[in-house]
C-alpha cells in the first residue's frame, strides 16, 4: 500500500546529540513537510520541500536541518542547537503544494530528551 | 496575515447528540478547506475537503462540513456523535492565489470529547 513511513516511532536523545528522523513516501508526491506538535500548540511548520534538491524554512527552522536528495525521502535532523526538542514530529506529503489534494501524514516520531 | 481559528479548545457532547466543531479562516482568494482528525500518538487522518461546488461536503465516518463564504467559516458537523469520535480535530486551509507557496495553514486544534 502507498503511504508515508516515519521511523523510529520513539526516539531518545541525549543532551548535545544530533538525531535524524526518517520520512519515506512511495506516493510519488512532489512536496514534503515536517511539523512539530506540542500539547496545546497545534502544528508548527519546520521545513518543507516542493521539489528534489530544494527546501525552504518554515516557521520554526532554528536548530533543525533537512535534505531532499531523493523524491521519496525527506529526513529531518534535530541538532544540538535545538534547545527544547522534546515533541511529536510529523511528516506529510502532497502531490503538489497548494493543490486540492491535501496532505498525507505519517504516523509520527516522538522525540524525548533524556 | 493568513490564519485559521478554531475558537474552542475542547467540545463536550453526549453520545447520540449532534456535534459541531467550529472553524473560521482569513486567507486571500478562494481557499481549499480541509478537516483532519488525530487519535493519540498517531498522524493526522483526512476527513473531508471543500474545493468548489456544493457548500455542504460529506466525508468519512459520517462527518460533514458546511462552507460559508460570507462568514468565512467551515464548521465540522455530525448528526449523532459516537464515543469513538473522541479525538483531536484540525481545520486547515490552503490559499489558491498565484504565487502561493502551497503550505497548508492549520488551526490550533479542538479536542472532541464524547461521553457515553
Amino acid at each position: 500500500d502507498g503511504g508515508i513511513t516515519q521511523s523510529p516511532k520513539y526516539l531518545f536523545r541525549k543532551e548535545g546529540q544530533n538525531v535524524t528522523l526518517s520520512c519515506e513516501q512511495n506516493l510519488n508526491h512532489d512536496a514534503m513537510y515536517w511539523y512539530r506538535q506540542d500539547p496545546g500548540q497545534g502544528l508548527r511548520l519546520i521545513y518543507y520541500s516542493q521539489i528534489v534538491n530544494d527546501f525552504q524554512k518554515g516557521d520554526i527552522a532554528e536548530g533543525y536541518s533537512v535534505s531532499r536528495e531523493k523524491k521519496e525521502s525527506f529526513p529531518l535532523t534535530v541538532t544540538s542547537a535545538q534547545k527544547n526538542p522534546t515533541a511529536f514530529y510529523l511528516c506529510a506529503s502532497t502531490l503538489r503544494g497548494g493543490s486540492q489534494y491535501g496532505y498525507t501524514f505519517g504516523s509520527g516520531t516522538r522525540l524525548t530528551v533524556v | 496575515a493568513q490564519s485559521v481559528a478554531q475558537p474552542e479548545d475542547q467540545v463536550n457532547v453526549a453520545e447520540g447528540n449532534p456535534l459541531t466543531v467550529k472553524c473560521t479562516y482569513s486567507v486571500s482568494g478562494n481557499p481549499y478547506l480541509f478537516w483532519y482528525v488525530q487519535y493519540p500518538n498517531r498522524g493526522l487522518q483526512f476527513l473531508l475537503k471543500y474545493i468548489t461546488g456544493d457548500n455542504l461536503v460529506k466525508g468519512s465516518y459520517g462527518f460533514e462540513a458546511e462552507f460559508n463564504k460570507s462568514q468565512t467559516s467551515f464548521h465540522l458537523k455530525k448528526p449523532s456523535a459516537l464515543v469513538s469520535d473522541s479525538a483531536l480535530y484540525f481545520c486547515a486551509v490552503t490559499p489558491t492565489y498565484v504565487g502561493n507557496t502551497g503550505k497548508l495553514i492549520f488551526g490550533q486544534g479542538t479536542t472532541l470529547q464524547v461521553k457515553p
